[in-house]
């Protein structure tokens, strides 16, 4: 099974400012996803990073406000911009893989607070 | 290192039956633990627990959290064909959300 880290695993910012979270992959993977998880609410899925284009994003989730990298098959990106307290959450990479099924994995999550 | 474990990885029951997954762990600075359903890309919330011994239920699903033995269960009753999902647990502690590798779940009429 894929094994996923992800950096920063938390982090204190102020509002108005961006953060990077990376998430690396120990294999290639096809599927790469970013979700947040905030307080007793469902996991919800932020976009799909695509290799080498745009990443798809979900409705209510827009490029500039999470701008997605994925230069290859085993890393992406995720940028917070322009953060509010709003945006105080955990922040998840995800991966798909096939073998006998479709399986998903996800990473140990970045938790982020906004002052 | 921070970790969860669920069994059994799937299971395949007939409507109507009851059904319990369980979900193990071994995390510092526990917080919570949650269960989610997955039918999509987007796992559905469905429980947290953070106190030992309290159920909670929703419906046909109830789950209960044992800090002392470091697990939890999900219990289905009366499963139904739309219960088919995978079942997912995640601790919350230093690690921000610790998964373990999901529970599939088959529900045949």
């Amino acid at each position: 099974s894929a094994v996923i880290s992800q950096k920063p695993s938390r982090d204190i910012c102020q509002r108005g400012t961006s953060l990077t979270i990376q998430c690396q992959v120990d294999s290639q993977v096809t599927m790469m996803f970013w979700y947040r998880q905030q307080p007793g609410q469902s996991l919800t899925l932020i976009a799909t990073a695509n290799q080498g284009s745009e990443a798809t994003y979900e409705s209510g989730f827009v490029i500039d406000k999470f701008p997605i990298s994925r230069p290859n098959l085993t890393f992406s990106t995720l940028t917070v911009s322009n953060m509010s307290p709003e945006d105080s959450s955990i922040y998840l990479c995800s991966v798909e893989e096939w073998s006998l099924q479709e399986t998903q994995y996800f990473g140990p999550g970045t938790r982020l607070l906004v002052l | 290192e921070d970790k969860v474990v669920q069994s059994p990885l799937s299971l395949v029951v007939h409507e109507g039956d009851t059904v319990t997954l369980n979900c193990s762990y071994e995390v510092t600075n526990f917080r919570s633990l949650l269960w989610y359903k997955q039918e999509k890309k987007a796992p559905t919330f469905l429980f947290m627990l953070t106190s030992s011994g309290i159920e909670k239920k929703s419906g046909r699903l109830s789950s209960i959290l044992d800090k002392k033995e470091l697990f939890s269960i999900l219990n289905i009753t009366a499963t139904q064909t739309g219960d088919s999902a995978v079942y997912l647990c995640a601790v919350e502690g230093n690690t921000p959300l610790v998964f373990g590798k999901g529970t599939r779940l088959s529900v045949i009429a």
